[in-house]
């Protein structure tokens, strides 16, 4: 089982939808959670990070759910401007280097 | 300007070449990182260093080295290229203690 497991779509939503990603991960012991989005041949940028009682951030609302060892990444009102790779990334242990990338999520908003 | 820079950004050479990757930070931070990105793999982590005097392997260091110049510096050298090593490459710094990581713009190298 890969250490963080992601849907790689693509998810080809029209303009206005509702999308959802989820990413699970292996490690109980994980310690930090983050959305990172990457555009195509770019660099990866932090969309947000998660904290365990969820957070939002305009449009976009981080979930983690540890009993199940999930989290989630909901953005309403789609617009173009939101198709892009969504890159879960966790933290094995706080502080240290270990930061284990998900392959990502691919996401087409279609005018 | 950014606050990552790396250099080149695009590189093409051939198989049994020494080829360096240069990787400069503004943001002060002292972690520094080297990761390679393929098609269908998430980022892999080569090598990072917590500070100037701290170099440590990451999953897949074989094949690669580094050098951290300064604070703001780390360049990744690959001493004898291969094909298998044509990927992405990011550079990415970290304040120590915090957790989010600040990448460059990548480097694409081909190994022909």
């Amino acid at each position: 089982r890969k250490e963080v497991e992601q849907d790689p779509g693509p998810f080809n939503v029209p303009e206005g939808a509702t999308v959802a990603f989820n990413c699970t991960y292996s490690n109980s012991a994980s310690q930090s959670f983050f959305w990172y989005r990457q555009d195509c041949r770019k660099e990866p940028k932090l969309l947000m990070s998660v904290y365990s009682s969820g957070n939002e951030d305009g449009r976009f609302t981080a979930q983690l759910n540890r009993a199940s060892q999930y989290i989630s990444l909901l953005i309403r009102d789609s617009k173009l401007s939101d198709s892009a790779t969504y890159l879960c990334v966790v933290n094995m242990a706080s502080g240290t280097y270990k930061y284990i990338f998900g392959t990502g999520t691919r996401l087409k908003v279609l005018a | 300007d950014a606050d990552v820079t790396q250099t080149p950004r695009n590189r093409i050479t051939k198989t049994g070449k020494r080829i360096m990757l240069e990787c400069s930070q503004t943001k002060g931070h002292d972690r520094m990182y080297w990761y390679r990105q393929d098609p269908g793999l998430g980022l892999r982590l080569i090598y990072y260093s917590f500070d100037v005097k701290d170099i440590n392997k990451g999953e897949i260091s074989d094949g690669y080295s580094v050098s951290r110049q300064a604070q703001a510096k780390f360049s990744l050298s690959l001493e004898s290229a291969i094909p298998n090593q044509t990927a992405l490459y990011f550079c990415a710094s970290q304040a120590g203690g915090g957790d989010t990581q600040y990448f460059g713009p990548g480097t694409r190298l081909t190994v022909l």
